[in-house]
């Protein structure tokens, strides 16, 4: 069974603090792993990550993947209170649609 | 305007009625999909659709159906529901396979 894990479910930081969040996945026929930022509403689309060892970069927000170990982490550097929010992880399959199996998320909040 | 619009936002009903919940989008994707939302389980995929003429169950289809009225329009009908089906709804669209799907803000549905 195709399976999304993400942690750690919640995690409590202070601004300037480097967090790491995890995704691992058991996912047949792998094809893409993204990463979307949720905050009061709709997810919104971080990164898209499809070979192994390529860090995608935006700002302060870093994402890469391993294939072998069947993992990726986004890191987010001097974090900022506007950074709170619940972070998901979906991975895509090698078929001829565009279906996303989805982890819980994990829930990040930044206090001042 | 947003991309992809979800109508209601919010919605209160009992137990037994039937429901709709619309989505429009102006992004001019073929695909679009419904999803689920429930505390500690992430996005769960309910029907998706290629096009007018395709419509696929996703994992969580019973209780739910939809019709893909136009290439912009994709609704989902809770033809009686129960409380078991409380949850935030999200309606998305992509483009093309492995690309990013974009999310509507979202409907809140509470069943009593």
């Amino acid at each position: 069974e195709d399976k999304v894990v993400q942690s750690p479910l919640s995690l409590v930081v202070h601004e300037g603090d480097t967090v790491t969040l995890n995704c691992s996945y058991e996912v047949t026929n792998f094809r893409s792993l993204l990463w979307y930022k949720q905050e009061k509403k709709a997810p919104t689309f971080l990164f898209m990550l499809t070979s192994s060892g390529i860090e995608k970069k935006s700002g302060r927000l870093s994402s890469i993947l391993d294939k072998k170990e069947l993992f990726s982490i986004l890191n987010i550097t001097a974090t900022q209170t506007g950074d709170s929010a619940i972070y998901l992880c979906a991975v895509g399959k090698v078929v001829n649609f565009n279906k996303f199996y989805f982890g819980s998320g994990t829930k990040l909040n930044v206090k001042p | 305007d947003a991309d992809v619009t979800q109508t209601p936002r919010n919605r209160i009903t009992k137990t037994g009625k039937r429901i709709m919940l619309e989505c429009s989008q102006t992004k001019g994707h073929d695909r679009m999909y419904w999803y689920r939302q429930d505390p500690g389980l992430g996005l769960r995929l309910i029907y998706y659709s290629f096009d007018v003429k395709d419509i696929n169950k996703g994992e969580i289809s019973d209780g739910y159906s939809v019709s893909r009225q136009a290439q912009a329009k994709f609704s989902l009908s809770l033809e009686s529901a129960i409380p078991n089906q409380t949850a935030l709804y999200f309606c998305a669209t992509s483009a093309v396979v492995g690309q990013p799907q974009h999310f509507g803000d979202g409907t809140r549905l509470s069943i009593l």
